[in-house]
């Protein structure tokens, strides 16, 4: 079965506008990590943000929210001002039994 | 401090021919773990190794293993590579085994012949 789902399958954003990519999963571990990372074409894998099952507070790293909604058990990332840097595609990952379970991906690109 | 590095970035082999990929992890951290990522099957998890140990292994065929040594790098090997084999093999470490965030590195592209 499918631990994490992202519907988004590609997006559009304009630069300087903020955008949000869904994830959902699926667990009934108490505890578990949840990240996001970026991979440009180059492919290398960009750690960006993490929110733990039990941090209260939402995640927060620079231009990069989480939207961390336990009950729904969703963790939609979040991208302030968008720049054109931005353009790659975007993994959400859960870390359960000492391994990382990913999404399928979103492509974000950004127009100048 | 460096990132994770992974040697060579780039592989074409055939068919029936055996591959060995290196990772040398962040300095400190001792556990590393492999993933491969296709068009079709998304990211994968292959293994995941932790004081020279293997602690976790993924759903693959005997064929993928790998090992570690005392200095935290780690390698995996390919046997009897298969078409299916192509992809990207990614790296990653983190310090510790649990709650520690996964580095990766710039990955391994194989293409099998």
């Amino acid at each position: 079965a499918q631990k994490i789902t992202q519907t988004q399958p590609g997006m559009f954003v304009q630069e300087k506008e903020a955008v949000t990519l869904d994830c959902t999963y699926d667990t009934s571990d108490q505890s578990y990590g949840l990240f996001w990372y970026k991979q440009p074409s180059s492919g290398e894998m960009i750690f960006l943000i993490y929110q733990g099952s039990y941090d209260e507070q939402n995640a927060t790293e620079g231009r990069y929210s989480l939207n961390f909604q336990k009950a729904r058990k969703s963790a939609n990332l979040v991208i302030s001002a968008s720049q054109l840097g931005d353009s790659a595609m975007y993994f959400c990952a859960m870390r359960e039994d000492y391994k990382l379970s990913f999404g399928a991906g979103t492509t974000v690109t950004v127009r100048a | 401090k460096a990132g994770v590095t992974q040697t060579p970035r780039y592989l074409i082999k055939t068919r029936g021919q055996q591959v060995t990929l290196s990772c040398s992890p962040i300095s400190g951290h001792r556990s590393v773990s492999w993933y491969q990522q296709t068009p079709g099957q998304g990211l994968q998890f292959l293994f995941e190794y932790f004081s020279e140990t293997q602690r976790n292994k993924g759903n693959f065929p005997g064929r993928f293993s790998g090992r570690q040594f005392s200095n935290s790098r780690s390698e995996m090997n390919v046997s009897t590579l298969e078409l299916g084999d192509s992809a990207l093999y990614l790296c990653a470490s983190s310090l510790n085994r649990d709650t520690d965030t996964q580095y990766f590195g710039p990955g391994t592209r194989l293409t099998v012949l």
